[in-house]
């Protein structure tokens, strides 16, 4: 089993739409838990952060976690072509030295 | 991050030659991680290093590979002998003691001819 699944897509929403991305986690000890976009050819970038099972928004995020089934989700409400992108989920352990270990991303096509 | 800085972002290589990419993290950050990315590939962790001390090195292959990320200077990546199979963009993050969320630099793209 990878230590974090992600369904690599392409996940294809139309303008406008709430686009799911969804991600499982291996490491019952992950306390943190970070998502990361990531545009062709550049650099991840920190987008939502969760560390308690629920909900956090965040403008048109919405981050929702569930340890019992370990499983995090990424919500995008009123999807915009610029978030056409990969997005990564990366659980975060004190037990795995704090390193982020990555899944293999979910690419993102928003339709205008 | 616009903080942490890599270079060179492009290096091309001949098989068999060094390559020796370097990171400066964000000022105040005393971790930093090394990634690789294969094309169409995840990030793969490399190693973490604190300054003076590599903390995790459990992604680094066993040959060819090491990194340093010295009392002063900037965190150093040095693959010897490259192959074909190196090529690949590889990233640096660091992130400061009190907060373990690696903020990434812009990369460097390795090409090995």
């Amino acid at each position: 089993q990878k230590e974090v699944e992600q369904n690599s897509g392409p996940l294809s929403v139309p303008e406008g739409a709430i686009a799911s991305l969804n991600c499982t986690y291996s490491d019952r000890g992950s306390q943190s838990f970070f998502w990361y976009r990531q545009y062709s050819g550049k650099s991840p970038e920190l987008i939502m952060s969760i560390y308690s099972n629920g909900d956090k928004e965040d403008g048109r995020f919405t981050a929702q976690l569930n340890k019992a089934s370990q499983y995090v989700s990424l919500l995008i409400r009123d999807s915009q072509p610029s978030d056409s992108a990969t997005y990564l989920c990366a659980p975060w352990s004190s037990g795995n030295t704090g390193k982020l270990i990555f899944g293999q991303g979910t690419t993102l096509q928003v339709k205008p | 991050n616009a903080g942490v800085m890599q270079n060179p972002r492009h290096l091309v290589r001949r098989r068999g030659q060094e390559a020796r990419l370097r990171c400066s993290p964000v000022k105040g950050h005393s971790h930093v991680y090394w990634y690789r990315q294969l094309p169409e590939e995840g990030l793969k962790f490399m190693v973490y290093l604190q300054k003076e001390n590599i903390i995790d090195e459990s992604g680094m292959p066993k040959e060819r590979f090491s990194a340093e990320f010295p009392k002063e200077g900037p965190s150093i990546l040095r693959i010897q002998q490259v192959v074909r199979g190196d090529s690949a963009a590889y990233f640096c993050a660091s992130s400061p003691p009190s907060v373990l969320v690696p903020f990434f630099g812009q990369g460097t793209r390795l090409t090995v001819v």
